[in-house]
């Protein structure tokens, strides 16, 4: 298995630019989620989805959109990269469950906004 | 919705001490409080979580302890190495839906040869 995938590990947009952050898990996870890391803040969560067609805001949503067409992927939507989206995002899968939380994370993407 | 606070933000100890860290939740209906531990440039990585039944778990070098009461849970981890150095986060769940965490603002723990 390769657990959860991200693609791309690096990206460098212009404000203004959108773009799109790939996820893919193949744990066949019901629960997945993004979540973004600055320093000191520690992971706080943009968007996640309870399954394929569901899909709910997090903490800091604004500027973001998701989509969950299948179980397996889970894309991010930058609609207007603004300097204060530079940040590395992580994308996370889980079961869901009341004995299931562990989450299972993605490599990250560190994007920089100029 | 669930508030965590996680201490120290940066922690200095030596080889073979003691680390602590310390986090607090604000929802008593938690159930679950799970540490995850992040090398520099990984991926965060859970390492031992423990459940509202119980009030210690251990794993090793590393243990949690749960107080309920109190709302606050501790990462203990003894003889500390070198390769224990890394962003520490703690965590609790947040709202109705399993899944969904919320994450302390993470510890630096950095172990002195």
């Amino acid at each position: 298995n390769a657990g959860v995938t991200q693609t791309p590990k690096f990206q460098v947009l212009k404000t203004g630019q959108s773009m799109t952050l790939q996820c893919a898990q193949d744990m066949n996870h019901e629960y997945m989620s993004w979540y973004r890391q600055d320093p000191g803040m520690g992971l706080r969560l943009i968007h996640y989805s309870v399954g394929a067609g569901i899909t709910d805001q997090g903490e800091v949503p604004n500027g973001y959109n998701v989509s969950r067409s299948t179980t397996e992927d889970f894309p991010l939507r930058l609609l207007s990269a603004a300097p204060s989206q530079t940040s590395v995002y992580f994308c996370a899968s889980s079961y869901l469950g009341p004995n299931s939380y562990e989450q299972y994370f993605g490599p990250g993407t560190r994007l920089t906004v100029t | 919705g669930e508030n965590v606070e996680q201490h120290p933000s940066t922690l200095s100890v030596q080889e073979g001490d003691s680390a602590v860290i310390k986090c607090t939740y604000s929802d008593s209906a938690s159930n679950y409080f799970p540490w995850y531990k992040q090398e520099l440039g990984k991926r965060p990585q859970l390492i031992i979580d423990i459940r509202s039944n119980v009030g210690e778990k251990k794993d090793q070098r590393i243990a949690v302890t749960l107080n309920k009461t109190a709302k606050h849970f501790s990462l203990h981890i003894t003889e500390t190495q070198p390769e224990d150095s890394a962003v520490y986060f703690c965590a609790a769940p947040t709202g109705t839906s399993y899944g969904k965490l919320t994450f302390g603002q993470g510890t630096i723990l950095t172990v002195h040869p």
